[in-house]
């Protein structure tokens, strides 16, 4: 089962330096990767998503790596702004018929000015 | 301009009575969802409908009910039954292939006096 706590893991940053936010995931069977970034009291957003078949995919400011071998998925963001300050969630996705998303507890990400 | 649309985005309700929470899209998808959120978790899935007049129970459906008579809507009730209903509830709708990535609404705050 999924594990639950009052407490979402934590990440302050400095403005302007990079951020790096981990995810392990536990489905090898999963398609797709996704992160979504969670603005407070807002629904969330696709960022970027990864196909199971790579191991790296680059956005705007943000880069997302897959390691399949220890079932580890990160998110970098480069020059962290004001503006990134949020929740971000990974998600896996297995399709074939009903895609079911399954999404992890997510990291606050806390941007120092 | 597409997009989901919850409604509404507070909603207090005493203990004992039910609740509806609506949630249209025009974005012409197929599939759409309903989360739960709670403070520092994941989102937990009550309740998909991947076509018009089919609907699946999803992680944490007991106490919810749902239906789906049209595309464009998918509302939640919230019944006496559900134990702890005060969360931040969330809809979600996708094109139900390719990444499953998800386009959510606003969310709806339901409180339990």
């Amino acid at each position: 089962g999924e594990s639950v706590g009052l407490h979402l893991p934590t990440l302050s940053v400095q403005e302007g330096d990079n951020s790096i936010i981990n995810c392990a995931y536990s489905n090898s069977a999963s398609d797709y990767f996704i992160w979504y970034k969670q603005e407070s009291g807002k629904g969330p957003q696709f960022i970027i998503d990864i196909r199971s078949n790579m191991d790296k995919r680059q956005g705007q400011r943000v880069t997302v790596l897959l390691n399949k071998t220890v079932k580890h998925l990160s998110l970098q963001i480069a020059a962290t702004q004001p503006g990134d300050s949020a929740v971000y969630f990974c998600a896996e996705n297995r399709s074939g018929g009903y895609q079911k998303v399954t999404f992890g507890i997510g990291t606050k990400l806390q941007v120092i000015p | 301009d597409g997009g989901i649309t919850q409604s509404p985005k507070y909603l207090f309700r005493k203990e004992g009575q039910n609740v509806t929470l609506s949630c249209e899209q025009n974005l012409n998808h197929d599939a759409m969802y309903w989360y739960r959120q709670d403070p520092g978790q994941g989102l937990r899935l009550i309740y998909y409908s991947q076509i018009v007049n089919d609907f699946q129970k999803g992680d944490i459906a007991e106490g919810y009910s749902v239906s789906r008579e049209k595309k464009e809507s998918f509302p939640l009730t919230v019944t006496s039954a559900q134990k702890n209903p005060t969360a931040f509830y969330l809809c979600a709708s996708s094109t139900g292939v390719g990444t499953g990535e998800l386009f959510f609404g606003e969310g709806s705050r339901l409180t339990v006096l």
